[in-house]
């Protein structure tokens, strides 16, 4: 069992709707958590980071954490095609972003 | 966060050769990392450079294979060495920033380096 599993997709989403990216995780001392974009031949960009049961929101991005349920996911509300990308989950053991153990990623594509 | 560049941003080298990859930021760091991201995978973690000692190696990564120096807190270096085909990668350094009140600490990456051994 990988210790960082999400769907690889590709999944379509229509422009304007909620897109929803889910992750799961296996060692239960992971204490942090974070989503990143990458575009094609592009480096990865932080989108969020949660350490905390329950929901956070930024702009359009909500993460949500469940570690009862060890897993992760990240929402995009009013999806724009400029969200078509690949989203990485990363979870660390501690608190804080030390040795990231990366998901496979999620591609993700908005039809206009 | 901060400027992270990378040199080369790609380069093609031959099989047995050895090729030097610089990381810089434009402020002091404690945590540089390095990893590898191989053709249509995620990223692995190579290892952190420590300032001042030997970087800490992940299973499977050794420093014969990828010698790193972190000479001082703004500046890294990954030697790929004696390449293979299966070496070619990107490779992307970086590094972390302390969370403030209520926030984490975040790891932000460099451009990468996109590295085509033939």
């Amino acid at each position: 069992q990988k210790e960082v599993e999400q769907n690889s997709g590709p999944l379509s989403v229509p422009e304007g709707a909620i897109a929803s990216l889910n992750c799961t995780y296996s060692d239960r001392v992971s204490q942090s958590f974070f989503w990143y974009r990458q575009y094609s031949g592009k480096s990865p960009e932080l989108i969020m980071s949660i350490y905390s049961n329950g929901d956070k929101e930024d702009g359009r991005f909500t993460a949500q954490l469940n570690k009862a349920s060890q897993y992760v996911s990240l929402l995009i509300r009013d999806s724009q095609p400029s969200d078509s990308a690949t989203y990485l989950c990363a979870v660390s053991h501690r608190e804080g972003a030390q040795k990231l153990v990366f998901g496979q990623g999620t591609r993700l594509t908005i039809n206009p | 966060s901060a400027v992270i560049s990378q040199k080369p941003s790609r380069d093609i080298c031959q099989r047995g050769t050895s090729l030097t990859i610089q990381c810089q930021v434009d402020s002091q760091v404690t945590m540089m990392f390095w990893y590898r991201q191989q053709p249509g995978q995620s990223l692995t973690l190579i290892a952190t450079a420590n300032q001042g000692s030997e970087a800490t190696y992940e299973s499977g990564f050794v420093i014969d294979k990828f010698p790193i120096s972190r000479p001082n807190l703004t500046f890294s270096t990954l030697t790929v060495s004696n390449m293979s085909p299966e070496d070619s990668s990107i490779y992307l350094c970086s590094v972390e920033f302390a969370g403030g009140h209520s926030s984490t600490d975040t790891q932000y990456f460099g451009p990468g380096t996109r590295l085509t051994v033939l």
